[in-house]
C-alpha cells in the first residue's frame, strides 16, 4: 500500500543545534516533494519544494534533500532556534497524480529549547 | 494583501444540522481544496476545484458537498450525514500551470468545528 510516514512525531533539540527531520514514502513515485511548517491552530505554510531530479535545495537555514533510491526527503534547520519550534509537514505528488493533489504526513513536531 | 481567507474560525453543529464554512482568497488561484485535520492525522482532501463549476471528490468526500460558483469562493457544506465531523477544516488554493502541476500551496487558518 502507499504510505508517506514522517518518522518522529516529535523531536525536542536544543538552540544552536542542527534539526533533522525525516519524510519517508512507499509505493509512490513522486514529482516532487513540498514542505510546509503549521503553527498551533494555523494553516499550513510552504516552505520548500524539490523536484525529483534536484539533491538538494536551500533557503536561508533551511535544507532539503531529496533520495529517489532511498525514497526520502531530509529537512534541516541549521542553527535552529526557539522560533523554529512548530510542526512541519512533507507533502508530495505522485506521478499519475490526479490534478496535481498532494498527499501529506502526519507531521513532526520540532520543540527547540533554549 | 492577498491571502485565503475562512471563516468562522470557531463552528459548532447540532445533531441533524447542515453547516457552510466559507473560504475566500484573493490570490487570482484557479484550484481550490478543501481538508480535513484530526489530531495524529495528516491532512486529508474531502474537495477540490481546479476550475469555476467543476469540482472533485478527495479521499473523504462522503458526508461533505460544495460549490464552485466563483473563481475566489469554495464554500464547504458539512452535512448531517457526516457522523463524526468534529474536526479541523482547511482551505486551500493554487496556481494551476498547464502541463506542471507543481505549485505551492496557499493555506488558510482553518475553521475548528465541533458537535453541541
Amino acid at each position: 500500500s502507499q504510505k508517506i510516514e514522517q518518522n518522529s512525531e516529535a523531536l525536542n533539540i536544543q538552540e544552536g543545534k542542527t534539526a533533522t527531520l525525516t519524510c519517508n514514502y512507499t509505493n509512490y513515485s513522486p514529482a516532487y516533494l513540498q514542505w510546509y511548517r503549521q503553527d498551533p491552530g494555523r494553516g499550513p505554510v510552504f516552505l520548500l519544494l524539490i523536484r525529483e531530479n534536484e539533491k538538494e535545495k536551500r533557503k536561508e537555514r533551511l535544507k532539503v534533500t531529496f533520495d529517489t533510491t532511498l525514497k526520502q526527503s531530509l529537512f534541516h534547520i541549521t542553527a535552529s532556534q526557539p522560533a523554529d519550534s512548530a510542526t512541519y509537514l512533507c507533502a508530495l505528488m505522485n506521478y499519475g497524480g490526479s490534478q496535481g493533489n498532494l498527499i501529506f504526513g502526519k507531521g513532526t513536531k520540532l520543540s527547540v529549547k533554549p | 494583501d492577498g491571502g485565503i481567507t475562512q471563516s468562522p474560525k470557531y463552528l459548532f453543529r447540532k445533531e441533524g444540522q447542515n453547516v457552510t464554512l466559507s473560504c475566500e482568497q484573493n490570490l487570482n488561484h484557479d484550484a481550490m481544496y478543501w481538508y480535513r485535520q484530526d489530531p495524529g492525522q495528516g491532512l486529508r482532501l474531502i474537495y477540490y476545484s481546479q476550475i469555476v463549476n467543476d469540482f472533485q471528490k478527495g479521499d473523504i468526500a462522503e458526508g461533505y458537498s460544495v460549490s464552485r460558483e466563483k473563481k475566489e469562493s469554495f464554500p464547504l457544506t458539512v452535512t448531517s450525514a457526516q457522523k463524526n465531523p468534529t474536526a479541523f477544516y482547511l482551505c486551500a488554493s493554487a496556481f494551476r500551470r498547464q502541463g506542471a502541476g507543481n505549485q505551492p500551496q496557499h493555506f488558510g487558518d482553518g475553521t475548528r468545528l465541533s458537535i453541541l
